[in-house]
């Protein structure tokens, strides 16, 4: 299976900050997916990314959000400027053979 | 867009009892795809399913998917506290996760 690891485990902000959260699969794989997770509520989908291009996008996925792969083996999931409301998990994963792989996620809590 | 909607939202089950949990798609799904999350865990792919009617078994989980292609379940036979967590079934075509069914299991 796949190793995916996110940095960080856990970011605390403040209200109006940016945050960049990073996913950072073991191998190569050209597509990535984010998602969200508020506390004791559904995964959501944001946005998957493929072959360094956004493929999709949800509409939670405004322009506040971002992602990017600066060197070619991070993905990093940026938001402008953080509201109260972006407080949840946020979870990387990679699709390997039809199937998704998911990192322990980055819990964000903006106060 | 898709829609795909899970129930029950919850179950609590005596252990021993079985369980089952259900997806229903507004769209044909071109597959679906179970997952497991666990308590303060992250989503855990279980299964995918791809061809009408399917059938899948894993010991002692059981997916079908629809011959329509809309709706799938999962079956769990003789539930341990093992199966503890939230069951989520995805359609494939753009990810889009069901809300979830939170399964729990008093010993």
């Amino acid at each position: 299976e796949p190793e995916v690891t996110q940095t960080p485990s856990h970011q605390v902000t403040q209200m109006g900050q940016e945050v960049i959260l990073r996913c950072v699969p073991i191998s190569n794989h050209l597509y990535f997916y984010w998602y969200r997770q508020i506390l004791g509520q559904k995964v959501e989908f944001l946005v998957s990314f493929y072959n360094n291009e956004i493929s999709e996008k949800s509409e939670i996925f405004d322009d506040q959000f971002s992602v990017e792969r600066p060197d070619g083996s991070n993905f990093t999931l940026k938001i402008r400027s953080t509201k109260l409301e972006d407080s949840a998990m946020y979870f990387c994963a990679i699709r390997s053979k039809d199937t998704q792989y998911f990192g322990p996620g980055t819990r964000l809590t903006v106060l | 867009g898709q829609q795909v909607m899970q129930i029950p939202q919850y179950q609590h089950v005596q252990e021993g009892e079985d369980f089952t949990t259900y997806c229903n798609s507004s769209t044909t799904l071109s597959n679906i795809q179970w997952y497991k999350q666990r308590p303060g865990g992250h989503p855990v792919f279980l299964i995918q399913l791809v061809k009408s009617g399917e059938v899948k078994k894993q010991k002692r989980l059981t997916f079908q998917f629809g011959e329509a292609k809309k709706n799938s379940s999962l079956h769990i036979t003789a539930t341990q506290t093992t199966d503890v967590g939230t069951y989520f079934c995805a359609g494939a075509l753009d990810m889009r996760f069901g809300a979830g069914t939170r399964l729990t299991v008093k010993p």
